[in-house]
């Protein structure tokens, strides 16, 4: 079958540093997203990973491994703001922009 | 630039209904993919829509349906409404070529009765 796995909840205060991982099994892969869902709202695109490695993005990085089948968001200097869902997404096919996401990651920033 | 936008912004309707979403895309996507979401989960995919075609389908029923326009716009729609169908409804965007990115639209919130 087809899952993805990742916390359902983290807390941490402002300033620290958030670790979210996603672990997926799928049919195929072709690349692991990220996207932040705030209350109410909609899912904005975090950041995209096709191949090993890290990807920075301002206070935000992305991790992918392949070979484990692995992969996490790091949000650092964490900010009110960044109280959210946070949900990993695998693209399955070459072709089409399909998704399967993760069940998602509450973070609460507090003071 | 105008981004993804839906309509309705919110919708009840009572067992048995059909209803009809509608979607923008934003401008010079040419891939609208919907989804479905329920409180407290991540967005499941229906299907998505290219050159006016069905490209791919989730595990959803017949019972869901869309089309796509040439102007790329896209319609949702459902038979036979259940209550299960209470739901968050999202559109998304992409460019079939890439890059991957998906820009999402705010979502119809559907209540069925």
């Amino acid at each position: 079958g087809q899952s993805l796995e990742q916390p359902s909840e983290v807390t941490a205060v402002e300033g620290a540093i958030v670790q979210i991982n996603c672990t997926y099994q799928t049919s195929g892969f072709y690349g692991l997203s990220w996207y932040q869902q705030h209350d109410g709202g909609a899912p904005t695109f975090l950041s995209y990973n096709a191949l090993d490695g890290l990807e920075e993005t301002g206070r935000f990085s992305s991790f992918l491994s392949r070979s484990d089948s692995y992969g996490y968001l790091l949000l650092q200097e964490l900010q009110m703001k960044d109280s959210a869902s946070y949900f990993c997404a695998v693209r399955e096919g070459a072709a089409g922009n399909k998704l399967t996401f993760g069940g998602g990651t509450r973070v609460l920033v507090k003071p | 630039d105008a981004g993804v936008t839906q309509s309705p912004t919110h919708l009840i309707k009572t067992r048995g209904q059909q209803v009809t979403l509608r979607c923008s895309p934003k401008s010079g996507h040419d891939t609208v993919s919907w989804y479905q979401q329920a409180l407290g989960q991540g967005p499941q995919f229906i299907f998505q829509y290219y050159e006016e075609e069905e490209r791919q389908r989730g595990n959803f029923p017949d019972r869901f349906s869309g089309h796509q326009f040439p102007n790329y716009s896209s319609e949702l729609n459902v038979n036979a409404l259940l209550l299960g169908d209470s739901a968050l409804y999202l559109c998304a965007s992409s460019l079939a070529g890439g890059p991957y990115e998906q820009y999402f639209g705010p979502g119809t919130r559907l209540t069925v009765t």
